[in-house]
Formats: structure tokens, sequence, C-alpha cells
């Protein structure tokens, strides 16, 4: 079975900001790895996914996310935050290709001036 | 290309009623999976239908049930809907046997149940 947990439903910056949302997994196989965005009323798009490559991955909008196997994390980041970035951001796993996701309970990320 | 579209958007209904939703998956893709996200919560996976069977299910009671048409869209039905089957459905669709294809997901549909 594979769950994900995300620390810190709620979390702040100011613009320009670096932004680090925070993801912990538990996988009885191999993981696939995957962060969406949700923004308000809409359906959730992928940012970036780990699918046993490269352990730093790039996504879109200037995001990337890490695999690191021994800390079970991977954490997802972005040097300078944009208000534009401000939504909700769920971690995801999965037990292999075409498996379904098991979702964390996501993060509101909000971005200050 | 319309990506993954859902219908209808919005809809309330009375609790013991049945309700359907629809999904039509982005083209090329063949697999179907519908996912019920409540208020303040990550999408829950409730089932995956491909070339017409269910795949897979997730922890959801039989009044939950789907179907999957030749042209590859779905339909999520509920029976005797709860109050608390109240949450925003999204259906995904992907390529199968493609490591390389990510999953699409629709805008989803709000179901409020009265």
């Amino acid at each position: 079975a594979q769950s994900v947990t995300q620390l810190g439903s709620h979390v702040s910056v100011s613009e320009g900001a670096l932004v680090l949302l925070r993801c912990n997994y538990s996988s009885s196989v191999p993981p696939y790895l995957f962060w969406y965005v949700q923004y308000p009323n809409q359906g959730l798009q992928l940012l970036l996914k780990y699918t046993s490559a490269a352990t730093l991955v790039k996504g879109i909008n200037g995001f990337e996310a890490e695999f690191k196997k021994s800390e079970t994390s991977f954490h997802l980041t972005k040097p300078s935050a944009h208000m534009s970035d401000a939504a909700e951001y769920f971690c995801a796993v999965s037990g292999g290709e075409g498996n379904k996701l098991t979702f964390g309970t996501g993060t509101q990320l909000k971005v200050e001036l | 290309d319309a990506g993954v579209t859902q219908s209808p958007t919005h809809l309330i209904k009375t609790r013991g009623q049945q309700v359907t939703l629809r999904c039509s998956p982005k083209s090329g893709h063949d697999t179907v999976s519908w996912y019920q996200q409540a208020l303040g919560q990550g999408p829950q996976f409730i089932f995956q239908y491909y070339e017409e069977e269910e795949r897979q299910r997730g922890n959801f009671p039989d009044r939950f049930s789907g179907h999957q048409f030749p042209n590859y869209s779905s339909e999520l039905n509920v029976n005797a809907l709860w109050l608390g089957d109240s949450a925003l459905y999204l259906c995904a669709s992907r390529k199968q046997g493609n490591m390389n294809t990510e999953a699409f997901f629709g805008q989803g549909t709000r179901l409020t149940v009265v």
C-alpha cells in the first residue's frame, strides 16, 4: 500500500521568497511520485513526476522536487514565489505505471506582497 | 484538443436520489479513472476503467458504479445519495501502456446533496 503525508496544510510566503512544500511517502514498492496544483474551481494540473529516473525532477512554472529515498521525501521547491503560484498543491504516489493515485491532504500556498 | 471534459459542472440532488456524471477523455486516451474530492481533502480514488471493464477499485461502496463506452467515455453513477456524497468528482484519463503519459484531469463536477 502507498500513502503520502503533506506537512503543513497552509504555507504563506512573500513574493520572491523560496517556496518549500513538504511531502513524505510510504510505499511497499518503488514509488512513482507526483505533485499536482489545483486552482480554485479547477481540476488538477501535473507540475512534475518522479518515475525512478533522475532524483531531481524539474517541472513546469519553475518548480522542482528531489526524491530522497533515505528520507522517504519528495519536497517541492521554487526559488522565487510569484503571486500566480497561490493555489492548493497535492503530493501523490502510485505503485506503478497506470496504477491509482493516492493523494495527500494538500497544502494551500498563499503568496503575499 | 479539448482535454478531459466533464458534465455537468454543478448539480444539486436530494438524499436518496441517484445521479450520473459523465466524462469524455482526452483525445487518444483509453483509460478513465474517477476520484472524489471532499471539501478540504485530497482526491480519493473511486475506480478505473479500461477496455470497458472496471480494472481497479478504491474503498467505495457498491452504491458507486461506473461504465465505459466503446468511444472510451465514461459514466459514474451514485445511487441512494447521502449528504456525505457531496464533493467534487474528478475524472482523469490516460493512455494505457505508455510509461511516459501522464493522467489529465477534468475540471470536475461539483455535486451537492441536500
